[in-house]
């Protein structure tokens, strides 16, 4: 139980585009959804917090115009990052967390932009 | 939340040893305390919890300790196997607020 996955896996775009990320809970109803960024050779960082139906909470140094967080449903975020440049390049996790406390982790996605 | 590091620290252990990894954390206020296993390329898979009001936590051939005087948790890993090799990181949190990550320690398993 307490499947969480994400998709794509991996993306490979130009700069200046668009790439969206979805984040499932399979098996659970996740009322909170939490995006996170790691650089290789480092831990993940926060980049926000969303809540089912309301709107996404941002970390500081997060540009919330540049990465649209939806939270439309109790098993579905999505994260879109919007003109992608190559500093962008990082690995983007999700992780869901229902009636408990414990945060359940997607696979991650790994984003090249070139 | 916060971690930075550009040089994970390593420990180094045969196979069939006890592992201990240990963390630091910075909130005296984090009522929640979880230890993650990532391996190369893939998210962060939960390993093991703990809340505040416990100091003591066991799972298969793992066990956390929480010593909320100083600040301190640790990960012991009974009879290591290559399997476990991994960067570990210690997480906390408030409530049900986002995790704040440590900056991770490698987990090398000589066979």
């Amino acid at each position: 139980g307490a499947v969480v996955s994400q998709h794509p896996s991996w993306v490979i775009c130009k700069s200046g585009t668009s790439v969206k990320i979805e984040c499932r809970s399979l098996d659970f109803q996740a009322t909170t959804m939490f995006w996170y960024r790691q650089f290789p050779k480092q831990s993940l960082m926060l980049m926000a917090t969303s809540n089912e139906g309301s709107k996404a909470t941002y970390e500081q140094g997060v540009e919330k115009d540049k990465f649209l967080i939806n939270h439309a449903s109790l098993t579905l975020s999505t994260l879109t990052v919007t003109s992608a440049h190559p500093e962008d390049s990082s690995f983007y996790i999700c992780s869901a967390s229902g009636y408990t406390d414990t945060q359940y982790f997607g696979p991650g996605t790994r984003l090249t932009v070139l | 939340g916060e971690s930075v590091g550009l040089h994970l620290p390593t420990l180094s252990v045969q196979e069939g040893d006890n592992s201990i990894i240990n963390c630091a954390y910075s909130n005296s206020a984090s009522d929640y305390f979880i230890w993650y296993k990532q391996e190369s390329g893939k998210g962060p898979q939960f390993i093991i919890d703990i809340r505040s009001n416990m100091d003591k936590r066991q799972g298969q051939r793992v066990t956390v300790l929480l010593n909320k005087t100083v600040k301190h948790l640790s990960l012991q890993i009974a009879a290591t196997q290559p399997g476990d090799s991994a960067v570990y990181f210690c997480a906390e949190a408030t409530g049900r607020r986002a995790l704040t990550f440590g900056s991770g320690t490698r987990l090398q398993v000589q066979p």
